[in-house]
């Protein structure tokens, strides 16, 4: 069974460019949840889809966007990007049974630099 | 707001002993989960250890055990017989039930020494 592929691994864009992060969950999965890793602000949630809805967002600007397609693959995008977008990038997805909580799986993430 | 916090940067540990990761958590809430996750140097988050809240008794994999102590909103991972491969960033992890987000602690680098 195939893991969470995110996809490239790593990116370099210059400030002010925009920028589009694929994930792709394990098959089966409807929900994925994106994070920011960086050294200094640790892991952050930015948003959560299930069945093509942005279901949760973090506080993140909305320069940060998101979204899920009908096979639940995912893209995050950034936008007029900064310094400080530099991170690494988490995808995380999970079978969510309503209620019952499962177990989530992530990807080996996108790491983006941006000069 | 729940929040997770990880006391404790950095720990070291000798091959065969056994370490103790400290996590300490906020919440209002009766219904969520705790989590453990590992995260070597080629960056994959993977899942250690996991807790239910309603559950009272400590949760075990192999040589990974947690001290849950729902009062006191504490949830420390104990190690046993270490090995080099454990050496990783460990984070703590807080879910509230039927939400998939997961609030992160900063994390605790694991030293291994042979």
């Amino acid at each position: 069974k195939a893991g969470v592929t995110q996809t490239p691994r790593y990116l370099i864009k210059t400030r002010g460019q925009q920028v589009t992060l694929s994930c792709s969950p394990i098959s089966g999965h409807r929900s994925v949840s994106w994070y920011q890793q960086t050294p200094g602000q640790g892991l952050q949630f930015l948003f959560e889809y299930f069945s093509e809805t942005q279901r949760n967002k973090g506080n993140f600007p909305g320069r940060f966007s998101g979204r899920q397609f009908s096979n639940s693959r995912s893209e995050m995008n950034v936008s007029t990007l900064e310094l400080g977008d530099s991170a690494l990038y988490l995808c995380a997805s999970s079978l969510y049974r309503g209620l019952m909580n499962t177990e989530a799986f992530f990807g080996q993430g996108t790491r983006l630099t941006v000069v | 707001a729940q929040t997770v916090t990880q006391s404790q940067p950095e720990m070291s540990v000798q091959e065969a002993e056994t370490v103790t990761l400290s996590c300490t958590y906020d919440t209002s809430e009766s219904d969520y989960y705790l989590f453990w996750y590992k995260q070597p140097p080629s960056r994959q988050m993977i899942l250690v250890i996991r807790q239910e809240a309603y559950k009272q008794q400590n949760a075990t994999e192999n040589r990974f055990s947690v001290n849950f102590q729902k009062a006191a909103k504490s949830f420390s991972l104990k190690i046993s017989d270490s090995q080099l491969g454990d050496a990783a960033m460990y984070f703590c992890a807080y879910r509230k039930g039927g939400s998939e987000k997961l609030v992160f602690g900063k994390g605790t680098k694991l030293t291994v020494n042979p």
